[in-house]
Formats: C-alpha cells, structure tokens, sequence
C-alpha cells in the first residue's frame, strides 16, 4: 500500500503546549499533503509541500519534508482547545494513477483547555 | 466552507437498495473525487472525474457507479447494498486535472447507514 501512515494515533495536550505528528509513505512523491477533520466532519486542507521542499510554514503550522526517510511532520505551536480534531496525511505517489490520493490512519488531537 | 455541497446528509436504507448521492463541486474546479470512509478502512478513494470524463479509479466495488454531468455535479450510485456499505462518503473537488497537485477540497460529506 501506499497509504501514508500517521503516528501517533492519538495525542493529548494540554492548550499553549506544541503538538507535533508524524507521517511515513512508502514510495516516491510529487507532494505531500496535510488536512484536519472535526468529528464526522468534511477534511480541510492545511497545508501543501512539495518533494523539492523541505520546510513550509502557514501561521501555526509548520510542516517538514525528508524524502530521502519518507517522512513528514506537522507541528502545531501553542495549540488551542479548538485545534482538536484528527489530522492526515496524503500523498500523491508518484508514477500512480494521477489525481488520487492515499491517506493514512489520520492522528486524533485532543487539545484540552 | 470549503465551496463543496453534498445531498443528503444523512442516508438510512436497507441491505439490497440502491442510493444515489450527490455532489456539487466549487465554481470552477472541473475535478471530483469520491472518497469512502470507514472505521476499518480509513478514507479511500473511489474514483475521480475531471470535466465529464472519468480520470482514474480506486476502490471502487463494481456495485458502485460514478458520473459526471455537464454542469460538473456528480453522482455517486450505491446499488445491492450491504451492512458493510455504512461509511461516510465524501466528495472533493479541485481545479486540476491531476488533482494530487493541488489541494482538494472536500464536502461536508454524506452518513450512509445500511440496517
């Protein structure tokens, strides 16, 4: 499979501290992806880095990239009660079929206030 | 609101139905994608369109079918369902035709609950 695989599965937080989450995948990409989902809810995207980039930041956020461990982190700084959802990550898979995506497990974030 | 609209919200049926879910994608994205997810499978993708033309498929059992009118909404057909067809059933869109180059956005989604 190429499913990215999040780890933990579950983290839990008290509110002001920095959660940080992990992503490996298993072959080659053109980008990797990060979205949020509230419970039963529709995903958001957050966050895009592409496999020539190793380091992206968007407001709390900052996402990092090693292609060579196929990895990827996402680090939320001084996380907020309302930052508590679970949070994926997607890959492209290059040299796949175009246009789909592969999602891990997802880590569920609970920010407690 | 990420712009992605879905009918219904909630789906209850029988083993052995047929339903039909819909998606209406953002002004201008040509790209949809279904997505199913689940508590044991996670969230799969089952099959993409991109202006009118299917553009690669996933999971998708043969007892599901897909399309894509000329007003970009879609359709996602759920027919001789079973108990293991609950899942949420998710449509995104985006601009691409590759869609794993850009961000997609996805609907809020559709329970489908099979009794």
């Amino acid at each position: 499979s190429q499913q990215g695989e999040e780890d933990p599965q579950a983290l839990s937080i008290q509110e002001g501290e920095n959660a940080t989450m992990n992503c490996s995948y298993k072959t080659s990409i053109n980008n990797l992806q990060w979205y949020r989902q509230n419970s039963g809810r529709g995903l958001v995207h957050l966050i895009l880095i592409r496999s020539n980039e190793r380091e992206k930041h968007s407001g709390r956020l900052r996402v990092t990239l090693d292609t060579s461990k196929k990895s990827s982190s996402l680090l939320i700084t001084a996380s907020r009660a309302a930052d508590t959802a679970s949070y994926f990550c997607a890959t492209d898979g290059r040299g796949s079929t175009l246009g789909r995506l592969y999602f891990g497990r997802g880590t569920q974030l609970t920010v407690w206030p | 609101d990420s712009g992605v609209t879905q009918t219904p919200k909630h789906l209850i049926t029988a083993t052995g139905q047929r339903v039909t879910l819909r998606c209406s994608p953002r002004s201008g994205d040509l790209s949809v994608y279904w997505y199913q997810q689940s508590l044991d499978q996670g969230l799969q993708f089952l099959i993409q369109y991109y202006n009118g033309e299917e553009r690669a498929k996933g999971n998708i059992l043969e007892r599901f079918s897909a399309q894509q009118f000329p007003d970009l909404h879609s359709e996602l057909n759920l027919s001789s369902l079973e108990l293991g067809d609950s899942a949420l059933y998710f449509c995104a869109s985006s601009v691409a035709r590759s869609g794993a180059l850009h961000e997609q956005y996805f609907g809020p989604g559709t329970r489908l609950t099979v009794t």
